[in-house]
């Protein structure tokens, strides 16, 4: 059974970047993925932040991108600010009509 | 502007049926792909259901068999039909938008969730 894998956890100072990766059990990830991430903090819904690997969506802030990290996707967030603390998602789409989510990554700016 | 908004959640004893709505504004339920994504307590997001425009319904292998997605044009709603609940189906249900056009594959709207809870 096919796991996307990403980082339990990660912290990153206020002005620092971070990278978060999203990967495959068995596999690389690829652009014929249609790699996408979600924000989610505490009680809200997710927020579309990426996608189709590193476009931004709608109204979010350019220190949001989004590249192929070796056999890995990546999100990457440069001068991170206090309001980037939540859990992140990865998700990628595995075809014949079947999304995959990741299990979550939650950055913690302190 | 797009809205959706989700209705139907509550408490349910297992083996027992529920009926989530997601009423959708500013846009057409059947021109694009609608879903249904899930969040146990405390727990990541589950992808649980889509239906395309065209009318092409997959399910998650967790769901498959015991839940149906539909919709209704004229009320411009996705549903998701819950049969044979388990505990393990216990979790806040989003609705979420796909992408126009639909073969960028992503979720570009959400609603606010209704929360399920199944338990005796």
């Amino acid at each position: 059974q096919t796991v996307v894998t990403q980082e339990p956890s990660l912290s990153v100072s206020p002005g620092g970047t971070v990278t978060l990766t999203c990967g495959l059990s068995s596999g690389s990830v690829s652009t014929n993925y249609y790699p996408s991430w979600y924000q989610q903090t505490p009680g809200q819904a997710p927020r579309t932040i990426i996608y189709s690997t590193n476009t931004r969506s709608s109204g979010v802030p350019d220190r949001f991108s989004g590249s192929i990290h070796g056999n890995k996707v990546a999100l990457i967030i440069t001068g991170a600010q206090a309001e980037d603390d939540a859990d992140y998602y990865c998700v990628l789409y595995m075809g014949s009509g079947i999304w995959l989510f990741g299990g979550g990554t939650k950055l913690t700016v302190l | 502007e797009v809205h959706l908004v989700e209705s139907g959640g509550g408490l349910i004893q297992p083996g027992g049926s529920l009926r989530l709505s997601c009423a959708a504004s500013g846009f057409t339920v059947n021109t694009n792909f609608m879903n249904w994504v899930r969040q146990a307590p405390g727990k990541g997001l589950e992808w649980v259901s889509v239906l395309f425009g065209g009318g092409t319904i997959y399910y998650a292998d967790s769901v498959r068999g015991r839940f149906t997605i539909s919709r209704d044009s004229s009320k411009n709603t996705v549903y998701l039909q819950m049969n044979s609940l388990r505990l393990e189906d216990t979790a806040v249900y989003y609705c979420a938008k796909g992408s126009m056009p639909a073969n960028l594959y992503y979720f570009d709207s959400w609603g606010q969730g209704t929360l399920v809870t199944v338990s005796s």
